[in-house]
């Protein structure tokens, strides 16, 4: 079983819907998580980090279920804009070494 | 700021060649990392460093080596080129480990290399 695991997608989606994607981890000791967005052939930027109480950010919405080992990312009123990969980010606390990320859930977003 | 910055941008090598992949950063930031991207994978963290001097071992490490002389610069050798070190190289920086400081751990990803080895 993979350390980290995403759907590839791609999620296909009209304009305005609202769509969620989640990332499973295997490793239960794994403290810091992390949502990435990267546009084609371009580095990766954070999007935003994912606390045990869950993070909003204008339309995005992360939360994290540490019983089910998984994080999830709820994107609302989605724009042409949103249209990208997004990676998942798992690692334990204070660990460069251990850094881990899933391959990728890409999203495209249709007019 | 120019951010993390890394030349060159494309190469192309032939199998047995060594080349330098170069990466700096002016955010005067202690953790540098260097990661691999295959296509449709995720990123492979390779080396990294907790500041000038120091480095070590991530994941994917074999064939590669690096060095951090100055808190600025990362560079990242292939002595050897294997077509198996085809891919996508980018390096990133941090003020702090992953983790350890909400929002002061975000990573800055260089705009990346694309090696490919023939």
């Amino acid at each position: 079983r993979k350390e980290v695991e995403q759907d590839p997608g791609p999620f296909n989606v009209p304009e305005g819907a609202t769509v969620a994607f989640n990332c499973t981890y295997s490793n239960s000791a794994s403290q810091s998580f992390f949502w990435y967005r990267q546009d084609c052939r371009k580095e990766p930027k954070l999007l935003m980090s994912v606390y045990s109480s869950g993070n909003e950010d204008g339309r995005f919405t992360a939360q994290l279920n540490r019983a089910s080992q998984y994080i999830s990312l709820l994107i609302r009123d989605s724009k042409l804009s949103d249209s990208a990969t997004y990676l998942c980010v798992v690692t334990p606390y204070s660990s460069a070494s251990k850094i881990i990320f899933g391959s990728g859930t890409r999203l495209s977003i249709r007019p | 700021n120019a951010g993390v910055t890394q030349t060159p941008k494309f190469r192309i090598l032939k199998i047995g060649q060594s080349m330098t992949l170069q990466c700096a950063q002016d955010m005067n930031h202690n953790y540098m990392y260097w990661y691999r991207q295959d296509p449709g994978m995720g990123l492979k963290l390779i080396y990294y460093s907790v500041g000038a001097g120091i480095t070590d071992k991530g994941e994917v490490p074999n064939g590669y080596n690096v060095s951090r002389s100055t808190t600025e610069d990362f560079p990242l050798r292939l002595e050897l080129a294997a077509p198996s070190q085809t891919s996508v190289y980018f390096c990133a920086s941090s003020s702090e480990t992953l983790g350890r400081a909400r929002g002061a751990d975000t990573q800055y990803f260089g705009p990346g290399t694309r090696l490919t080895v023939l």
